[in-house]
């Protein structure tokens, strides 16, 4: 099993629909979680960071699992702009930084 | 606004040549990474530094080495450029091993 696990996609939905993708880790003890988003070409920008007891920026919703081990993002009435690239970084704590781990990503594509 | 920049964005090399990548951060960041990223493999730390003149192999530092002079300043260096390292390589930079991380552009090498 790989240590971090998205679902490639492409998830493809139309504008204004809800869409919602989780990321599975394999390390219990993980400490810190993120999403990031990629658009084509361009470098990953931090999007949220996941707390323990979830968090809300807008129409983007995070929330950590960790009885499961996933963490999930949730976009509400989805934009044309949301259209990307969704990484999850898992970083196991806090003497593992070499342990910082990417999940290669779930694409997303709003369509009109 | 935190700034990463990386000293090209397109860069073309011979097999056996030796490339450096500069990246370059303006926030007094301890901490600063070098990743690849290739399609369907997400972003793989290549090395990363906790402070000056201080480094920790990531998960595929073979063919490549890092030097860090100075804070701001994170070199990755292919001694023997070989066709399997081409890839987009990104740099970041955190304040603490458990924040967000702040990439650069990122620089496409491609080596024939």
């Amino acid at each position: 099993r790989k240590e971090v696990e998205q679902d490639p996609g492409p998830f493809n939905v139309p504008e204004g629909a809800t869409v919602a993708f989780n990321c599975t880790y394999s390390n219990s003890a993980s400490q810190s979680f993120f999403w990031y988003r990629q658009d084509c070409r361009k470098e990953p920008k931090l999007l949220m960071s996941v707390y323990s007891s979830g968090n809300e920026d807008g129409r983007f919703t995070a929330q950590l699992n960790r009885a499961s081990q996933y963490i999930s993002l949730l976009i509400r009435d989805s934009k044309l702009s949301d259209s990307a690239t969704y990484l999850c970084v898992v970083i196991p704590g806090y003497s593992s930084a070499s342990k910082i781990i990417f999940g290669s990503g779930t694409r997303l594509s709003i369509r009109p | 606004d935190v700034k990463v920049t990386q000293s090209s964005r397109y860069l073309v090399k011979r097999t056996g040549e030796k490339v450096f990548l500069e990246c370059v951060q303006d926030m007094d960041h301890e901490n600063m990474f070098w990743y690849r990223q290739d399609p369907g493999l997400g972003l793989r730390l290549i090395y990363f530094s906790y402070d000056v003149k201080m480094k920790e192999k990531g998960d595929i530092p073979e063919g490549y080495s890092v030097s860090r002079e100075k804070k701001e300043r994170f070199s990755l260096i292919l001694e023997s450029a070989s066709t399997n390292q081409t890839s987009m390589y990104l740099c970041a930079s955190s304040l603490g091993v458990l924040e967000t991380q702040y990439f650069g552009p990122g620089t496409r090498l491609l080596v024939l």
